[in-house]
């Protein structure tokens, strides 16, 4: 099983990014897939996750992100996406996808440092 | 939301000798299938999370078996029989019962 985080960087405060998760070694079709962040210095924090078709591919989020970031997934790319919009400087982290809504299994995360 | 109190906030463990951790829920993680929905993950230094233990006391593949999860309803412990060097990093418990997903604050464990 290997996640690969891609599409980290620096962004102005209210601008947008889109993380990539890249999945092998598993059926990625079966899973859900979820976000993590971790703040400079801090604890873990749940983003949201997209469950799998088979229950429908309905998304859920923290409420610090909830309307402002969306969660999505392409299986035939075996990639799950995070669309960040209206960022904002508590929104610097690194950012985790991790397969699953639980019994986490994690890439090595991506950093996303927002900044004017 | 669950909230997830984890006890203590650090330790300082002689090689060999055991360690303990303690995770608190505001709510029961016991759901109706039988399982408890309790992730224990260890974070090393300068890496991401490993999962450790799933469903309150199941280990994970490939974790030793001197790391064990026990527990049940709102209480729950992280035990390893023999620290060795290569488990220094923060512990965190995680539930899964329902959204929003929430982790403990974490422990770090050191070595002496």
């Amino acid at each position: 099983v290997q996640l690969v985080e891609s599409g980290g960087g620096l962004v102005q405060p209210g601008r947008s990014l889109r993380l990539s998760c890249t999945t092998f070694g598993f059926t990625f079709g079966d899973y859900a897939m979820s976000w993590v962040r971790q703040a400079p210095g801090k604890g873990l924090e749940w983003v949201g996750f997209i469950k799998n078709k088979t229950y429908g591919g309905t998304t859920e989020y923290a409420a610090s992100v909830k309307g402002r970031f969306i969660i999505s997934r392409d299986d035939f790319k075996r990639t799950a996406y995070l669309q960040m919009n209206s960022l904002k400087i508590e929104d610097t982290a690194v950012y985790y996808c991790a397969r699953d809504r639980g019994k986490f299994q994690w890439g090595q995360g991506t950093l996303v440092t927002v900044s004017s | 939301d669950i909230v997830m109190t984890q006890s203590p906030l650090s330790l300082l463990v002689a090689p060999g000798e055991p360690a303990s951790i303690s995770c608190t829920s505001s709510q029961s993680l016991l759901h109706r299938n039988g399982f408890h929905y309790l992730d224990w993950y260890l974070q090393k230094p300068g890496q991401s999370p490993q999962l450790l233990i799933y469903f309150g006391s199941s280990r994970a593949s490939g974790v030793p078996d001197r790391f064990s999860g026990g527990g049940s309803g709102t209480d729950f412990t992280l035990k390893i029989t023999r620290v060795e060097a290569e488990d220094v990093g923060v512990y965190y418990c995680m539930q899964s019962l329902q959204t929003p997903l929430t982790f403990g604050g974490g422990t770090r464990v050191e070595i002496k």
